[in-house]
């Protein structure tokens, strides 16, 4: 078990560039989820993939924001146009479709945006 | 809707003191309830968890049970070291929406363990 990994670390960009981030889930793990964290608060859902179907989405994942999960396994993050707000620590979750699941996080992707 | 609400930090203690974290609960039905730890430059980690009333959740030396009269999960620790700290997030998994069970996190509280 390697555990959730997340790439790149860190990443600065200028406002209007595009992002783009990936999560490697636990390998047996259909399930995935993206997380938003901002400074001094907690995890706020964005979305969630069972295998490559994204079934739920936030109100906070703007039209900027686009997740794929195109095999079921690796997840992909992209966000176009990157404003200032956008600033925040992106986390990634996984874990299996049972009853009492159990998500796993990653160690996230640091986003800033000058 | 769901909401989890802890205790404000930063806490500050003396090594080998007790720690209590406040967590306090809203939410319909019978949820499992979680406490995560976030080291400095890392993600969360699952600390411990417990999924039904009166269940206690225990790792690493940290206690929690989850009490549905007063919907409270407190974190305890009998003696913390330096190593313990980091920011301490109190969740919980609740109610369905669009097949997935929601998880809601509370703000987190930040621990210092001085020596």
């Amino acid at each position: 078990d390697t555990g959730v990994s997340q790439d790149p670390r860190h990443k600065i960009t200028k406002r209007g560039q595009n992002v783009t981030f990936r999560c490697d889930p636990i390998s047996e793990h259909n399930r995935l989820y993206w997380y938003r964290q901002t400074l001094g608060q907690g995890p706020e859902f964005l979305t969630y993939f069972q295998n490559e179907a994204q079934l739920e989405k936030s109100r906070l994942l703007s039209d900027r924001f686009s997740a794929e999960r195109p095999k079921g396994s690796f997840s992909t993050l992209e966000i176009q146009r990157t404003e200032q707000g956008d600033s925040a620590m992106y986390l990634c979750a996984s874990s299996l479709r049972r009853k009492q699941e159990t998500q796993y996080f990653g160690p996230g992707t640091r986003l800033l945006v000058l | 809707g769901d909401s989890v609400t802890q205790m404000e930090g930063p806490v500050t203690l003396s090594e080998e003191a007790f720690l209590t974290i406040n967590c306090t609960y809203t939410a319909t039905g019978y949820p499992s309830l979680f406490w995560y730890v976030q080291y400095p430059g890392e993600g969360l980690q699952l600390l411990l968890k417990a999924t039904k009333a009166d269940d206690k959740g225990s790792n690493k030396g940290f206690e929690a049970t989850y009490r549905k009269e007063t919907t409270s999960f407190h974190l305890e620790k009998g003696s913390v070291q330096v190593s313990d700290s980091a920011v301490y997030f109190c969740a919980l998994r609740g109610s369905y929406s669009g097949g997935y069970q929601k998880v809601t996190f509370g703000t987190g509280t930040k621990l210092q363990v001085i020596p």
